[in-house]
Protein backbone atom coordinates (compact mmCIF):
# COMPACT_ATOMS: atom_id res chain seq x y z
CA UNK A 1 0.00 0.00 0.00
CA UNK A 2 1.02 3.27 -0.60
CA UNK A 3 2.62 5.37 2.34
CA UNK A 4 4.09 9.18 2.83
CA UNK A 5 6.53 9.21 5.62
CA UNK A 6 7.64 12.98 7.34
CA UNK A 7 10.73 12.24 9.29
CA UNK A 8 10.24 14.33 12.43
CA UNK A 9 6.96 15.55 13.85
CA UNK A 10 8.78 18.68 15.08
CA UNK A 11 11.46 20.90 13.68
CA UNK A 12 12.82 23.83 14.85
CA UNK A 13 14.98 26.42 13.55
CA UNK A 14 16.32 29.91 13.91
CA UNK A 15 15.05 32.70 12.38
CA UNK A 16 17.28 33.48 8.78
CA UNK A 17 18.05 29.78 8.96
CA UNK A 18 17.55 26.83 6.66
CA UNK A 19 14.12 25.20 7.05
CA UNK A 20 14.46 20.95 5.90
CA UNK A 21 11.43 19.08 6.25
CA UNK A 22 11.88 15.20 4.73
CA UNK A 23 9.00 13.54 2.78
CA UNK A 24 9.40 10.53 1.55
CA UNK A 25 7.00 8.27 -0.13
CA UNK A 26 6.26 4.44 -1.08
CA UNK A 27 5.36 3.69 -4.30
CA UNK A 28 6.09 1.82 -8.17
CA UNK A 29 5.03 4.72 -9.88
CA UNK A 30 6.08 8.01 -9.16
CA UNK A 31 2.88 9.93 -8.22
CA UNK A 32 1.44 13.47 -7.48
CA UNK A 33 2.74 14.67 -4.81
CA UNK A 34 1.97 17.55 -2.79
CA UNK A 35 3.06 19.79 0.28
CA UNK A 36 0.47 21.94 2.54
CA UNK A 37 0.74 24.36 5.64
CA UNK A 38 -1.76 25.04 8.31
CA UNK A 39 -1.70 27.66 10.41
CA UNK A 40 -2.78 27.40 14.01
CA UNK A 41 -6.87 26.30 14.16
CA UNK A 42 -7.11 26.88 9.84
CA UNK A 43 -7.58 24.73 6.89
CA UNK A 44 -4.90 23.69 4.70
CA UNK A 45 -3.47 25.68 1.54
CA UNK A 46 -1.44 24.30 -0.51
CA UNK A 47 2.33 25.42 -0.98
CA UNK A 48 3.14 23.50 -4.01
CA UNK A 49 2.73 20.22 -5.98
CA UNK A 50 4.82 18.24 -8.37
CA UNK A 51 3.00 16.81 -11.17
CA UNK A 52 6.65 15.33 -13.21
CA UNK A 53 6.90 18.49 -15.23
CA UNK A 54 9.71 19.21 -13.63
CA UNK A 55 11.81 17.48 -10.79
CA UNK A 56 12.33 21.03 -8.97
CA UNK A 57 9.08 22.46 -7.91
CA UNK A 58 8.63 25.92 -6.67
CA UNK A 59 6.10 27.70 -4.30
CA UNK A 60 4.41 30.30 -2.59
CA UNK A 61 5.80 31.62 0.26
CA UNK A 62 9.82 30.95 -1.20
CA UNK A 63 9.50 27.74 -0.22
CA UNK A 64 10.61 25.12 -3.09
CA UNK A 65 10.71 21.15 -3.43
CA UNK A 66 12.84 18.30 -5.39
CA UNK A 67 11.59 14.93 -6.45
CA UNK A 68 13.76 12.43 -6.29
CA UNK A 69 12.78 9.13 -7.58
CA UNK A 70 15.76 7.65 -6.65
CA UNK A 71 15.42 8.65 -2.70
CA UNK A 72 11.76 8.18 -3.08
CA UNK A 73 12.00 11.74 -1.68
CA UNK A 74 10.06 15.32 -2.04
CA UNK A 75 11.75 17.39 0.63
CA UNK A 76 10.80 20.79 1.48
CA UNK A 77 13.25 23.45 1.91
CA UNK A 78 13.02 27.47 2.05
CA UNK A 79 16.84 28.69 2.40
CA UNK A 80 15.92 31.55 5.10
CA UNK A 81 13.31 31.29 7.75
CA UNK A 82 11.01 33.31 9.16
CA UNK A 83 8.78 33.61 12.11
CA UNK A 84 5.53 33.74 10.22
CA UNK A 85 6.48 29.97 8.58
CA UNK A 86 6.18 28.71 12.08
CA UNK A 87 3.30 26.29 10.89
CA UNK A 88 2.07 22.41 10.11
CA UNK A 89 3.37 21.37 7.14
CA UNK A 90 1.74 18.23 5.01
CA UNK A 91 3.19 16.19 2.94
CA UNK A 92 0.76 13.98 0.45
CA UNK A 93 0.64 11.82 -2.30
CA UNK A 94 -1.89 10.65 -5.13
CA UNK A 95 -1.17 7.81 -7.24
CA UNK A 96 -2.11 7.99 -11.01
CA UNK A 97 -5.17 6.32 -12.73
CA UNK A 98 -8.19 5.35 -10.52
CA UNK A 99 -6.37 5.18 -7.27
CA UNK A 100 -8.72 8.57 -6.22
CA UNK A 101 -7.16 8.93 -2.63
CA UNK A 102 -4.51 11.29 -1.53
CA UNK A 103 -2.13 9.57 1.34
CA UNK A 104 -1.12 11.96 4.18
CA UNK A 105 1.79 12.37 6.29
CA UNK A 106 1.14 12.80 9.82
CA UNK A 107 2.96 16.16 9.14
CA UNK A 108 5.79 18.42 10.75
CA UNK A 109 5.24 21.25 13.03
CA UNK A 110 7.68 23.70 12.27
CA UNK A 111 8.79 26.21 15.26
CA UNK A 112 11.05 29.35 14.00
CA UNK A 113 12.69 30.85 16.98
CA UNK A 114 13.71 34.65 16.92
CA UNK B 1 -14.26 35.64 -3.55
CA UNK B 2 -14.46 31.75 -3.80
CA UNK B 3 -13.75 29.39 -1.30
CA UNK B 4 -14.92 26.85 1.11
CA UNK B 5 -17.14 27.79 4.50
CA UNK B 6 -17.53 25.74 7.70
CA UNK B 7 -19.96 26.61 10.44
CA UNK B 8 -19.60 26.67 13.17
CA UNK B 9 -16.17 26.88 13.90
CA UNK B 10 -16.47 25.65 17.33
CA UNK B 11 -19.04 23.28 18.70
CA UNK B 12 -20.04 21.70 21.64
CA UNK B 13 -22.26 18.63 22.70
CA UNK B 14 -23.36 16.60 25.06
CA UNK B 15 -22.25 12.96 25.01
CA UNK B 16 -25.45 10.84 23.11
CA UNK B 17 -26.37 13.52 20.58
CA UNK B 18 -25.92 13.85 17.24
CA UNK B 19 -24.52 16.97 15.77
CA UNK B 20 -23.95 18.16 12.27
CA UNK B 21 -21.33 20.44 10.70
CA UNK B 22 -22.06 22.67 8.09
CA UNK B 23 -19.70 22.75 4.64
CA UNK B 24 -20.74 25.34 1.65
CA UNK B 25 -18.44 25.86 -1.29
CA UNK B 26 -18.61 28.11 -4.58
CA UNK B 27 -16.17 27.14 -6.11
CA UNK B 28 -18.05 24.87 -8.76
CA UNK B 29 -16.40 21.74 -7.70
CA UNK B 30 -17.81 18.62 -8.42
CA UNK B 31 -15.90 16.70 -5.48
CA UNK B 32 -16.21 17.43 -1.88
CA UNK B 33 -14.53 15.92 1.38
CA UNK B 34 -14.45 15.36 5.04
CA UNK B 35 -11.21 14.81 7.15
CA UNK B 36 -10.66 14.78 10.57
CA UNK B 37 -7.48 15.54 11.95
CA UNK B 38 -6.09 15.10 15.53
CA UNK B 39 -3.48 15.41 16.99
CA UNK B 40 -0.09 13.65 16.04
CA UNK B 41 -2.71 11.44 13.17
CA UNK B 42 -2.21 14.00 10.30
CA UNK B 43 -6.12 13.72 8.04
CA UNK B 44 -8.02 11.00 7.85
CA UNK B 45 -10.58 10.72 5.07
CA UNK B 46 -14.02 10.38 6.80
CA UNK B 47 -16.81 10.66 3.35
CA UNK B 48 -15.98 11.65 -0.14
CA UNK B 49 -18.58 12.80 -2.78
CA UNK B 50 -17.65 13.01 -6.35
CA UNK B 51 -20.84 13.85 -7.84
CA UNK B 52 -24.28 15.25 -6.11
CA UNK B 53 -26.57 12.46 -4.74
CA UNK B 54 -23.19 10.15 -4.18
CA UNK B 55 -20.67 9.59 -1.65
CA UNK B 56 -18.17 7.22 -0.58
CA UNK B 57 -16.95 6.31 2.76
CA UNK B 58 -13.41 7.22 3.42
CA UNK B 59 -11.40 5.12 6.09
CA UNK B 60 -13.18 5.93 9.57
CA UNK B 61 -16.47 6.50 8.25
CA UNK B 62 -17.96 4.85 11.23
CA UNK B 63 -20.39 7.22 13.29
CA UNK B 64 -20.85 9.41 10.80
CA UNK B 65 -23.27 10.08 7.62
CA UNK B 66 -22.97 12.58 4.98
CA UNK B 67 -25.59 14.00 2.32
CA UNK B 68 -24.86 15.65 -1.21
CA UNK B 69 -28.08 16.93 -2.22
CA UNK B 70 -26.74 20.17 -3.69
CA UNK B 71 -22.90 20.14 -5.80
CA UNK B 72 -21.87 23.07 -3.13
CA UNK B 73 -23.06 22.04 -0.13
CA UNK B 74 -22.12 18.40 1.78
CA UNK B 75 -22.94 18.55 5.22
CA UNK B 76 -21.78 16.22 8.03
CA UNK B 77 -23.46 14.71 10.88
CA UNK B 78 -21.40 13.44 14.10
CA UNK B 79 -23.59 10.75 15.42
CA UNK B 80 -24.24 9.12 19.13
CA UNK B 81 -22.32 6.08 17.54
CA UNK B 82 -19.19 7.76 17.27
CA UNK B 83 -17.39 7.04 20.42
CA UNK B 84 -14.31 9.64 20.54
CA UNK B 85 -15.73 12.59 18.46
CA UNK B 86 -14.06 15.08 19.98
CA UNK B 87 -11.76 16.31 17.30
CA UNK B 88 -10.69 19.20 14.27
CA UNK B 89 -13.06 18.84 11.12
CA UNK B 90 -12.15 19.81 7.82
CA UNK B 91 -13.96 19.91 4.90
CA UNK B 92 -12.26 20.22 1.29
CA UNK B 93 -12.94 20.39 -2.30
CA UNK B 94 -11.48 19.63 -5.69
CA UNK B 95 -12.41 19.72 -9.12
CA UNK B 96 -12.45 16.09 -9.50
CA UNK B 97 -11.27 12.91 -7.60
CA UNK B 98 -10.39 11.26 -11.10
CA UNK B 99 -6.91 11.07 -11.71
CA UNK B 100 -4.39 13.98 -12.03
CA UNK B 101 -3.04 16.26 -9.62
CA UNK B 102 -6.19 17.78 -8.39
CA UNK B 103 -5.02 20.23 -5.49
CA UNK B 104 -7.76 20.40 -2.58
CA UNK B 105 -9.46 23.75 -1.61
CA UNK B 106 -10.15 23.76 2.47
CA UNK B 107 -12.02 25.40 4.62
CA UNK B 108 -11.57 26.65 7.93
CA UNK B 109 -12.11 23.90 9.79
CA UNK B 110 -14.83 23.07 12.58
CA UNK B 111 -13.69 22.39 16.53
CA UNK B 112 -15.94 19.56 17.91
CA UNK B 113 -15.99 18.87 21.60
CA UNK B 114 -17.66 16.28 23.45
CA UNK B 115 -18.16 17.34 27.05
Amino acid sequence: AQSVTQLGSHVSVSEGALVLLRCNYSSSVPPYLFWYVQYPNQGLQLLLKYTSAATLVKGINGFEAEFKKSETSFHLTKPSAHMSDAAEYFCAAKGAGNNRKLIWGLGTSLAVNP
Amino acid sequence: DGGITQSPKYLFRKEGQNVTLSCEQNLNHDAMYWYRQDPGQGLRLIYYSQIVNDFQKGDIAEGYSVSREKKESFPLTVTSAQKNPTAFYLCASSISTVGGANVLTFGAGSRLTVL
